[in-house]
């Protein structure tokens, strides 16, 4: 299995301050055929089911705030809030989808909170 | 607009099977898979595999492997998963998610409420 990591495990930022979130994988998830990385990013709030934000660990879903967004390549990603909002308030989650046949892969998330 | 809903919240004894369903709509179902996700009171999300609405091809967890199952009733838009010689430690809110891919498991854009199932003796 592909073992995703997420630093730091929480953080607390300032309204209006930047986000930082790292994801890294145990394996590279950049398939060379297509030159995409097979990485998910979502965020969760108490009480309701995740909501999808970024796939092929760069792409903004439809509807997401372009505070969001997402980099990297290879092992390692990192999800940005540029500018936090109370309603940011949630943990966030990296997914791998690279290793279908092995399964797919959650990292354990970050908890980000307002300071 | 596309909705998954998720079946009621179930208790279960050790050793029982559960299956949960859910019902999708808003989209064309055979266009799109079905992930299934669970996580536990407090903790991450857990992926517990993936089927094609297409043809039903499946790919489960490893560790579920032999436990669980996944179908689909293209009549009626539905999909199913269960979960058999549950354990006290499978107790977990289970989600569905619609999977953008149809040939293989990739990332979900819609999600159902969830579906609380507590195994107790």
């Amino acid at each position: 299995d592909i073992v995703m990591t997420q630093s730091p495990d929480s953080l607390a930022v300032s309204l209006g301050e930047r986000a930082t979130i790292n994801c890294k994988s145990s394996q590279s998830v950049l398939y060379s055929s297509n030159n995409k990385n097979y990485l998910a990013w979502y965020q969760q709030k108490p009480g309701q089911p995740p909501k999808l934000l970024i796939y092929w660990a760069s792409t903004r879903e439809s509807g997401v705030p372009d505070r969001f967004s997402g980099s990297g390549s290879g092992t390692d990603f990192t999800l940005t809030i540029s500018s936090l909002q109370a309603e940011d308030v949630a943990v966030y989650y990296c997914q791998q989808y690279y290793s279908t046949p092995l399964g797919l892969t959650f990292g354990p998330g970050t908890k980000v909170d307002i300071k | 607009q596309v909705q998954l809903v998720q079946s009621g919240a179930e208790v279960k004894k050790p050793g029982a099977s559960v299956k949960v369903s859910c019902k999708a709509s808003g989209y064309t179902f055979t266009s799109y898979g079905i992930s299934w996700v669970r996580q536990a009171p407090g903790q991450g999300l857990e992926w517990m595999g993936w089927i094609s609405a297409y043809n039903g091809n499946t790919n489960y967890a490893q560790k579920l492997q032999g436990r669980v199952t996944m179908t689909t009733d293209t009549s009626t838009s539905t999909a199913y998963m269960e979960l058999r010689s549950l354990r006290s430690d499978d107790t977990a809110v289970y989600y569905c998610a619609r999977d953008r891919g149809v040939a293989v498991a990739t990332w979900d854009d819609y999600w159902g409420q969830g579906t609380l199932v507590t195994v107790s003796s």
